[in-house]
């Protein structure tokens, strides 16, 4: 049973370019987390997402940050028109239904905006 | 809203002795969980043990135990017998069981150093 994949796991991003972080979840989970580490920092939470559903997204930036989770295919975070400070740890977790459950980390993708 | 204090921001340890890490954290809640990550320099994050805020009996697993005191809000992990590889960046972290809410909120950190 593959763990939490997330790609690319290295990234480099021109000031205005756009990145996209793609995160495929354990097989069988339906709920997607988004965190984000700035360097020598905790991890952040940003947004939460079910199959198709944005749950919590109070975390994440008004503007140039956007997130999904298609019925089909991985969870993708999207950032808009990169700027220096974006440039951190992007980590994706997910679990299966329920609240008893714990929620497994991926590797994360590494961000830097040059 | 919850947050989560960890003020030993780096501590070190001789290898096979005892380390306690300090977390403190704030929540109106009375139910919830806890946890402690350990993330090495691979970034992974690694979950090290868990803890029911109604059970009151603390979590062991393996050499990792925790101090939990629910009425102080305090929830430290000890490492007994330290070994090499548990150098690394030990986070605390809280989470609801609030179904809206499900998102961990996590410390700062504490870096671990063992030494041989």
């Amino acid at each position: 049973n593959a763990g939490v994949m997330q790609n690319p796991r290295h990234l480099v991003r021109r000031r205005g370019q756009e990145a996209r972080l793609r995160c495929s979840p354990m097989k069988g989970h339906s709920h997607v987390y988004w965190y984000r580490q700035l360097p020598e920092e905790g991890l952040k939470f940003m947004v939460y997402l079910q199959k198709e559903n944005i749950i919590d997204e109070s975390g994440m930036p008004k503007e140039r940050f956007s997130a999904e989770f298609p019925k089909e295919g991985p969870s993708i975070l999207r950032i808009q028109q990169v700027v220096r400070g974006d440039s951190a740890a992007y980590f994706c977790a997910s679990s299966p239904n329920g609240v008893n459950t714990e929620a497994f980390f991926g590797q994360g993708t590494r961000l830097t905006v040059v | 809203a919850q947050t989560v204090t960890q003020s030993q921001p780096e501590m070190s340890v001789q290898e096979a002795e005892t380390v306690t890490l300090s977390c403190t954290y704030d929540t109106s809640e009375s139910d919830y969980y806890l946890f402690w990550y350990k993330q090495p320099p691979s970034r992974q994050m690694i979950l090290v043990i868990r803890q029911e805020a109604y059970k009151q009996q603390n979590a062991t697993e393996n050499r990792f135990s925790v101090n939990f005191q629910k009425a102080a809000k305090s929830f430290s992990l000890k490492i007994s017998d330290s070994q090499l590889g548990d150098a690394a960046m030990y986070f605390c972290a809280y989470r609801s069981k609030d179904t809206g809410r499900r998102a961990l909120t996590f410390g700062s950190g504490t870096r671990l150093q063992v030494q041989p």
